[in-house]
């Protein structure tokens, strides 16, 4: 597609139950990177992906974050056990390595409840 | 690790007056500085960027100036319009850190027709 796709855009859970988020990144692009923003500030830094595997998931705050992109395209963000803290906007970039190309999705907007 | 404050956290101009937001950054060792607009409901699009080996760029009514010395960098619009509505982002990134950015808080900019 054109730009990065990020499914679904809105999502309401409760708390306790399991997540996950869907990225689908601008064809060709070998980076990706997932962010999470809460209301009225920047985005957060959570993982960053070349290719299949995760380069640096130094912000992935806990154990019941994880991510995966078992084929260097699609990438999944899943969360267990969701809180209400987790509640935010999870955004997804791609890029064509570094900082070439980066592209934002419009995020998926998770409510805990 | 690197750490961004960006300030003011929201700014009114009028319509055709110059708006100014800055950013300060920690770590000596980054040399990527863009700047992104968001949307109501949608991700952070990148409007310019600027590279550590410039101390200047311009695109239209948009610039940005790096001081390498003193860690900060601004970005200045000139003869606003009411589109230019949105909330501002600046971040700083590392080469060696694959693309990963770090936000600063955003300005809430308001132009007022």
């Amino acid at each position: 597609g054109a730009g990065v796709s990020q499914t679904p855009s809105n999502k309401v859970t409760e708390k306790g139950k399991y997540v996950e988020l869907r990225c689908d990144p601008i064809s060709g692009h070998t980076a990706l990177y997932w962010y999470r923003q809460s209301l009225g500030q920047g985005p957060e830094f959570l993982i960053y992906f070349q290719g299949t595997g995760a380069a640096d998931d130094s912000g992935l705050p806990n154990d019941r974050f994880f991510a995966v992109r078992p084929e260097g395209s699609v990438s999944t963000l899943k969360i267990q056990r969701t809180e209400r803290g987790d509640s935010a906007v999870y955004l997804c970039a791609s890029s064509f390595g570094g900082v070439n190309g980066y592209t934002f999705g419009s995020g998926t907007r998770l409510t805990v409840v | 690790g690197e750490n961004v404050e960006q300030h003011p956290s929201t700014l009114s101009v009028q319509e055709g007056d110059s708006a100014v937001i800055k950013c300060t950054y920690s770590d000596s060792a980054s040399n990527y500085f863009p700047w992104y607009k968001q949307e109501l409901g949608k991700g952070p699009q990148l409007i310019i960027d600027i590279r550590s080996n410039v101390g200047e760029k311009k695109d239209q009514r948009i610039a940005v100036t790096l001081n390498k010395t003193a860690k900060h960098f601004s970005l200045h619009i000139t003869e606003t319009q009411p589109e230019d509505s949105a909330v501002y982002f600046c971040a700083a990134s590392k080469g060696n850190q694959g693309g990963k950015l770090i936000f600063g808080q955003g300005t809430e900019l308001s132009v007022k027709p």
